[in-house]
């Protein structure tokens, strides 16, 4: 089945270290997107890509950095610039037929000790 | 800029009763518009969309919305209330485009839905 895997479900980080959030998809779809949901708050852009190896930052890029090497693969990094990382992190990809519809992934709790 | 409010941050109803969600968006013109459905500790799912023509979608799990371009409203309704309904409900609108292409999702907060047995 196709569908978007992140990993691990849940992560926890001393303050200071770095931590990357792997987000997987077999959809072939070409664009990528990167969320941090807080309570209350909804979900918020973090980075974005629409191709390999072109990103663009979302509304709340400082403190985070991604990569876009392989068309399938999305990775987050959540570096110690990041004042308040603990949160839900989700990703989401579009693509193909579905173009705007966004299909996300289970995603990832990060909590900072 | 587009923006989305849902008024309603916790609703409960009793199975078998309506239910009705609130969303109201603000952009200029006719945005694509979403609502999705969060389990807890879970991704989104998408629940139905509208891109434009017949105003009233219907979408899965017997949910259904009306676009009211009047009020910039997007309503979510379903019939009759299942318990396994009970979830986080975002509408999302869709219509800044994003620099290098594509469409900029911005969620409304969220209704936290609970279902009375």
């Amino acid at each position: 089945d196709g569908g978007i895997t992140q990993s691990p479900k849940y992560l926890f980080r001393k303050e200071g270290q770095n931590v990357t959030l792997s987000c997987e998809q077999n959809l072939n779809h070409d664009a990528m997107y990167w969320y941090r949901q807080d309570p209350g708050q909804g979900l918020r852009l973090i980075y974005y890509s629409q191709i390999v190896n072109d990103f663009q930052k979302g509304d709340i890029a400082e403190g985070y950095s991604v990569s876009r090497e392989k068309k399938e693969s999305f990775p987050l990094t959540v570096t110690s610039a990041q004042k308040n990382p603990t949160a839900f992190y989700l990703c989401a990809s579009i693509g193909g037929l579905t173009y705007n519809e966004q299909f996300f992934g289970p995603g990832t709790r990060l909590t900072v000790l | 800029a587009q923006s989305v409010t849902q008024p309603d941050i916790h609703i409960t109803v009793s199975e078998g009763a309506s239910l009705e969600l609130r969303c109201n968006y603000s952009y200029g013109a006719t945005p694509y518009l979403f609502w999705y459905v969060q389990s807890p500790g879970q991704g989104l799912q998408l629940l139905l969309k509208y891109f434009s023509g017949d105003t009233l979608v219907q979408g899965i799990k017997g949910f259904e919305a009306e676009f009211k371009r009047s009020q910039s409203s997007f309503n979510l309704r379903k019939p009759s209330v299942h318990w396994s309904d009970a979830a986080e409900y975002f509408c999302a609108v869709g219509a800044e485009v994003l620099t290098g292409g594509g469409n900029k999702l911005t969620f409304g907060t969220g209704t936290q839905l609970k279902v009375e047995l």
